[in-house]
């Protein structure tokens, strides 16, 4: 099965924006793979964030948003603040199954 | 209010078995695609497997393939995992989760933990 990569962490200040990616072994990233995007934080269930790739649940923050950008999918936390320190992971559609990224690690500071 | 409890989780000999269950109250559970999904200590998560509506359909990911096996009760409103042959790698918490479309997983429980180890 594919291995889905993401950028092990990322620093962003308060206020700021972060741009987290997420890449496929098989290829490039398309709506095809339905990105999902979680947010999970220290001993706590992940949190749903992003459908579809750009699509929001209800309890998501306006400052969270999906895309897809040069054959990944993208998640941009804008307005970054500190409550947004936690671990993200996206989530990919591939063949029958789903694949979880590796996660990045984002700190606010 | 959506409320997904999982239980069964415990410490377990490698080899052995252990079936988790997910108790479902607040969704349309006999609408809903449910997944089950791990994360071991310290480590990243791992999709599993899922399960359609109507029990129709099961996927599962490589490496719990013929191990574990993904079931549903719809007039309990519960979803189980039978694992088999437990190794020592499947040490973790386990996840249940609706998803209501491909992948959306917007409902989670609290998680359980099984411990494989002698």
């Amino acid at each position: 099965q594919a291995v889905v990569t993401q950028e092990p962490s990322l620093t962003v200040s308060p206020g700021g924006t972060a741009t987290l990616t997420c890449a496929s072994s098989t290829g490039a990233v398309t709506s095809g793979s339905y990105p999902n995007w979680f947010q999970q934080k220290p001993g706590r269930a992940p949190t749903a964030l992003i459908y579809s790739t750009n699509k929001k649940h209800s309890w998501t923050p306006a400052r969270f948003s999906g895309s897809l950008l040069g054959g990944k999918a993208v998640l941009t936390l804008s307005d970054v603040r500190a409550e947004d320190e936690a671990d993200y992971y996206c989530l990919l559609h591939q063949g029958n199954a789903y694949v979880f990224g590796s996660g990045t690690k984002v700190t606010v500071l | 209010e959506v409320q997904l409890v999982e239980s069964g989780g415990g410490l377990v000999q490698p080899g052995g078995s252990l079936r988790l269950s997910c108790a479902a109250s607040g969704i349309a559970f006999s609408e809903s695609w449910m997944s089950w999904v791990r994360q071991s200590p310290g480590k990243g998560l791992e999709w599993l497997a899922n399960i359609k509506e109507d029990g129709g359909v099961r996927n599962y990911v490589d490496s719990v393939r013929g191990r574990f096996t993904i079931s549903r009760d719809n007039t309990k409103n519960s979803l189980y995992l039978q694992m088999n042959g437990l190794r020592v790698e499947d040490t973790a918490v386990y996840f249940c989760a609706r998803d209501p479309s491909w992948g959306a997983h917007d409902y989670w429980g609290q998680g359980t933990l099984v411990t494989v180890s002698s």
